[in-house]
């Protein structure tokens, strides 16, 4: 059974910093997930991805095939991107959840 | 278009009491999926849909049952609520396995 461990749980960070959300998982899949949770508690996909890079605006997603590894980066954090983040594997299909880490961001 | 709708928001329930979850989409997503969101835990799986008259069991089954009668509902039913199903649940939506997950605002249920 594949299992997602993310790191750090929580973080807390000085608004302008650059922020790193890390993402490990056990076995090989087909699309890696990241999810934003926002403090009132609706829940956003974020990226997929299954190989390199993706970026969306200050949002950087990136995957590491052969070492099993995923980050999520965050450039010129702001207080609005306080929240808890949500990786997710899809090897069958279904998702597989990590615990989420929670940023919070700091005037 | 709506997305994902969940109702009702919030709920108590006294244990032995039944309920029905409702969720509906409107994007006609072949997929549909219930999860449960415990405190400190990830997202876990209850069940899911692949089309209409399919289902199937998740992770934490349960407790639960599940139809998928059209493509824009499928309905969560709790028989006989316990305690341990005090938690926040989430319904969503994909086009095919694999792709990206929608989701409902959630429903927030208390058993007492």
């Amino acid at each position: 059974k594949n299992e997602v461990e993310q790191s750090p749980q929580n973080l807390t960070a000085q608004e302008g910093e650059f922020i790193t959300i890390n993402c490990s998982y056990s076995v090989g899949i087909s699309a890696l997930h990241w999810l934003q949770q926002h403090p009132g508690g609706g829940i956003v996909s974020l990226f997929m991805l299954s190989s390199g890079k993706k970026k969306h605006g200050r949002l950087i997603a990136t995957i590491n095939i052969q070492e099993k590894h995923s980050s999520l980066h965050i450039t010129a954090s702001h207080p609005r991107d306080s929240a808890v983040y949500i990786c997710a594997e899809g090897s069958q299909g279904n998702l597989i959840f990590g615990k989420g880490t929670k940023l919070s961001v700091k005037p | 278009n709506a997305g994902v709708t969940q109702t009702p928001k919030f709920r108590i329930l006294k244990i032995g009491q039944s309920m029905t979850l409702q969720c509906a989409q409107d994007m006609n997503h072949n997929y549909m999926y219930w999860y449960r969101q415990d405190p400190g835990m990830g997202l876990k799986l209850i069940y899911y849909s692949v089309g209409a008259g399919i289902t199937d069991k998740g992770e934490v089954p349960n407790g639960y049952n599940v139809s998928r009668s059209t493509t824009e509902d499928f309905p969560l039913r709790l028989e006989l609520a316990a305690p341990s199903q005090t938690s926040v649940y989430f319904c969503a939506s994909s086009l095919q396995a694999y792709n990206e997950q929608f989701f409902g605002p959630g429903t927030r249920l208390t058993v007492l």
